[in-house]
């Protein structure tokens, strides 16, 4: 079975610090897709980012980051110069087959982050 | 374009009523979602449908629970009787395709209390 684990519950930090979001996950497939959703306080899921397990270049978004290693199985989420508006629940996420092109996303617990001015 | 919309956003509820959640996905997307978030198990995936047909009905966490989704632009989710453990957010979500690389919308979800 697929498993997405994020170790850590609950971060918190001052504003401009830069913060590191873990996550490691377990999967049989060869191909899945490794995602990072937000949950601001408004309550909604938004997607932030997606990677293909072909594709192991970081990625950068502005002051967002992606590092992808196979080799650890991990998909950590790096915020550079945090910023209140950061606070949220970041959950990461594995794409799962279930049957031809059917899949779902397996979900982590998620990570609160509180960002303080 | 309008996002997932779900209804109503909080519900509060006594033990044994019916409990009905509603969703208007995305138009132009075929697959609907419905999740349910706790804190001791996080999202958890309880159906999907693709084309308003059922697909995935594993997550479904008793017979109390049943979703419907009679057109491309409605699913209801229905706990009858409920039940104290019941209470959780439930998001509805959407999706073009159901491919394993493809995003979800989520809706603003549904905060459920069951007294």
């Amino acid at each position: 079975a697929q498993k997405v684990t994020q170790a850590q519950t609950e971060i918190s930090v001052v504003e401009k610090e830069d913060v590191t979001l873990d996550c490691v996950y377990e999967t049989r497939d060869t191909t899945y897709y490794l995602f990072w959703y937000k949950q601001p306080p408004s309550g909604e899921l938004v997607f932030l980012i997606r990677r293909n397990s072909f594709d192991e270049q970081n990625e950068i978004s502005g002051r967002y980051s992606w590092n992808f290693q196979k080799s650890t199985s991990s998909f950590n989420f790096t915020i550079t110069a945090s910023q209140v508006v950061d606070s949220a629940v970041y959950f990461c996420a594995l794409s799962e087959i279930l049957t031809g092109a059917n899949s779902k996303l397996t979900f982590g617990k998620g990570i609160t982050l509180s960002v303080r001015p | 374009d309008a996002g997932v919309i779900q209804s109503p956003r909080h519900e509060v509820t006594e033990m044994g009523q019916e409990v009905t959640l509603r969703c208007k996905p995305i138009s132009g997307h075929d697959y609907l979602f419905w999740y349910r978030q706790t804190m001791m198990r996080g999202l958890e995936l309880l159906i999907y449908f693709n084309n308003n047909v059922p697909i995935d009905d594993s997550g479904m966490p008793e017979d109390r629970f049943s979703a419907k989704m009679p057109n491309a632009s409605f699913s209801t989710l229905k706990i009858q009787p409920s039940e104290p453990r019941d209470s959780a957010v439930y998001f509805c979500a959407s999706s073009p395709f159901n491919a394993r690389g493809e995003k979800l919308f989520f809706g603003s979800g549904t905060q459920l209390s069951v007294l």
